[in-house]
């Protein structure tokens, strides 16, 4: 089945200590996003990737980053994780457009000692 | 800006009864609205989404939701809940002059009592 999957679903870093959160789907969409979601609240955008170009939101803070090597995998970094980047980290997949549905990964939940 | 408003933080259900989970709007322009679902340590799940068209729109699982544009609301409706219907309910909105933002309510959990 064509799907969005992430890896690994649970995360244990260090303060500090960079990260590497992975996504990949099947679906050969040209969307794909980030969002972080802390205890079950609204999903907040982070960035997006239409194909090539990046879009980046005003108020994601540097320490977030992103690369799409191609058209399957996309990737967040996490350069020097504080304790309130805990979260879920979803990523999504739409066709193209914002009038398209967006399919969701599990979700890999971060955890910064 | 877009801002998308669930003034319901629960709702509480008796199985078999209908269920109302409450969505209000604001977007620039015409809206793109949808209800997406939430099961605990899982990502969200489309249900349904309005675009353009007839104001109903039928979804996944039973759901339906009525666009109302007077009202700026996109309530989501089932006429008879299932104890598995139990979940964490967003709604978003995003708009054609947004880009590709989408904007997610709050969210509503929804207690389904057997």
């Amino acid at each position: 089945d064509a799907m969005v999957i992430q890896n690994p679903r649970y995360q244990v870093t260090q303060f500090g200590k960079p990260v590497t959160l992975s996504c990949s789907q099947t679906l050969n969409h040209n969307v794909m996003y980030w969002y972080q979601q802390k205890s079950s609240q609204a999903p907040k955008l982070l960035f997006h990737y239409y194909d090539k170009d990046f879009n980046n939101e005003a108020d994601t803070p540097d320490n977030f980053q992103s690369r799409r090597p191609n058209t399957s995998f996309c990737f967040l970094d996490i350069r020097s994780p504080g304790l309130g980047d805990a979260a879920m980290y979803l990523c999504a997949t739409s066709i193209r457009g914002p009038q398209e549905t967006q399919y969701f990964g599990p979700g890999t939940r971060l955890l910064v000692l | 800006a877009q801002s998308v408003a669930q003034p319901e933080d629960q709702v509480n259900v008796a199985e078999g009864n209908p269920l109302t989970v409450k969505c209000t709007y604001s977007v620039s322009g015409n809206p793109y609205l949808f209800w997406y679902v939430q099961y605990p340590n899982r990502g969200l799940q489309f249900l349904l989404k309005y675009i353009t068209g007839d104001n109903l729109v039928k979804g996944s699982y039973g759901f339906e939701a009525e666009f109302n544009k007077s009202q700026t609301s996109f309530h989501l409706k089932k006429p008879s809940a299932l104890v598995s219907d139990s979940a964490l309910y967003f709604c978003a909105v995003s708009g054609n002059t947004g880009g590709f933002k989408t904007i997610f309510g709050a969210g509503t959990r929804l207690f389904v009592k057997a």
